[in-house]
């Protein structure tokens, strides 16, 4: 069964950086097949997927937030990692990450991690 | 707004039947994508309910079905029960500059 654990600071100041990491178990990043996803959501709100990226480093992005997210992976360690900068009050959400299944491009998230909550204040 | 449009709300009584709706257009649903659902009880995350417009994962009873038809799809719930009083979200690709994976922007279901 596989798992995945968003862990990261709950707070993050007006135009710094945020940074989140999901460690997954049960599985292998490395292994291939799959490509790992994070998702937002703001207090209240829907779901709003924010980009992927492969074993390989191989990335793709929300082509509204694509200007300030990178995502990385750490293969060594099964983990991945999202990095959003300039963050501002509406960045204040919760993050999931998730792993992508399915036939490009009709892809769907089978596996979620339980979400962490970022607020943006300072 | 979101790319995918479902209803606020939708409710019905013990053992009813309901359904949601998520309506798309020729840049998603109606390109031929497949629509995929998530249920999203209070508190947790999204669980995925339905993949490839009407495929149930393991463990997810026969109660829950999806269908698909031009633009829109439809995720059905037979026999109603409390435990199902949660949000649900319709997902798809999208070859717009919304892309490529978007969200509908969720139904509450309330079971009377």
């Amino acid at each position: 069964q596989v798992q995945l654990q968003e862990s990261g600071p709950g707070l993050v100041k007006p135009s710094q950086t945020l940074s989140l990491t999901c460690t997954v178990s049960g599985g292998s990043i490395s292994s291939g097949g799959y490509y790992w996803s994070w998702i937002r959501q703001h207090p209240g709100k829907g779901l709003e997927w924010i980009g992927y990226i492969y074993y390989s480093g191989s990335t793709y992005y929300n082509p509204s937030l694509k200007s300030r997210v990178t995502i990385s992976v750490d293969t060594s360690k099964n983990q991945f990692s999202l990095k959003l900068s300039s963050v501002t009050a509406a960045d204040t959400a919760v993050y999931y990450c998730a792993r992508v299944k399915g036939y490009a491009p009709s892809n769907y998230f089978d596996y979620w991690g339980q979400g962490t909550l970022v607020t943006v204040s300072s | 707004q979101s790319v995918l449009t479902q209803p606020p709300s939708v409710s019905g009584a013990p053992g009813q039947r309901v359904t949601i709706s998520c309506t798309g257009s020729s840049s998603n649903i109606g390109a031929g994508y497949d629509v995929h659902w998530y249920q999203q009880l209070p508190g947790t995350a999204p669980k995925l309910l339905i993949y490839g417009n009407s495929n149930r994962p393991s463990g997810v009873p026969d109660r829950f079905s999806g269908s698909k038809s031009g633009t829109s799809a439809s995720l059905a719930i037979t026999g109603l029960q409390a435990e199902d009083e949660a949000d649900y979200y319709c997902q798809s690709y999208d070859s717009s500059l919304s892309g490529p994976w978007v969200f509908g922007g969720g139904t509450k279901l309330t079971v009377l």
